[in-house]
């Protein structure tokens, strides 16, 4: 059964500084995407993750995928307070030999940027 | 009306109602999905659909119940609700299944 494991679930962190957050899984998939998710509303797509080494940047926010590691970075630079929110990563599971048609999320980040 | 719309937006009822909650996707999509978000747990499928046939049906207690009529419109049926049935339930869809998936903006109820 395909794991999705993301840290930290929490973040706090200053305007201008930089900050990672990891997603683990525990089945080998190419095919990994980032969600964005403001309190009270639904899922923003960032970003999609299609092939070992692929790197998506969009304003602040950086992706990659190292599909060999089953790791997905979502790397925040310079960070301000639109920011905040809770970002998902989620992993392809029909991609995955035998998987089902469904992309498994992790918990969540939930990230809080401070003046 | 673009993307993927959910209506209604919030709802509450009591645990003998019967409601329905309806999503309707603008995109050409082929694939829709329900999901429930609840405070305390990740994101959770509960039903996929795939060119209007079910393909994943993720042990779904049968007091939720899903149709979808053609491939713009998914629909879930709410009969005999409990307390802790109260969540965001969130819509999303895409074109075929694995692929990126857009997300209405929700439906947040309320079981009372």
């Amino acid at each position: 059964e395909l794991k999705v494991e993301q840290n930290p679930l929490f973040l706090s962190m200053q305007e201008g500084k930089n900050y990672t957050i990891y997603c683990n899984y525990s089945t080998t998939s190419d095919r990994l995407y980032w969600y964005r998710q403001d309190p009270g509303k639904s899922l923003e797509s960032l970003f999609v993750l299609l092939s070992n080494g692929a790197v998506k940047q969009e304003g602040r926010l950086m992706a990659s995928l190292d599909t060999k590691a089953r790791l997905s970075t979502l790397h925040i630079t310079a960070a301000v307070h639109d920011l905040s929110a809770t970002y998902f990563c989620a992993v392809d599971n029909s991609r995955i030999q035998g998987g089902s048609e469904k992309l498994v999320f992790g918990k969540g980040t939930k990230l809080t940027v401070n003046p | 009306e673009t993307g993927v719309t959910q209506t209604p937006r919030h709802l509450v009822m009591g645990m003998t109602n019967k409601k329905s909650l309806k999503c309707e996707q603008h995109l050409g999509h082929n694939a829709m999905y329900w999901y429930k978000q609840s405070a305390k747990k990740p994101l959770e499928l509960m039903f996929v659909y795939s060119l209007e046939e079910r393909v994943e049906n993720n042990s779904v207690p049968s007091r939720f119940s899903p149709e979808c009529p053609n491939s713009s419109h998914l629909f879930l049926h709410l009969h005999t609700l409990q307390p802790e049935d109260s969540a965001l339930y969130l819509c999303a869809s895409s074109q075929d299944t694995g692929r990126f998936q857009f997300f209405g903006p929700g439906t947040r109820l309320t079981v009372l």
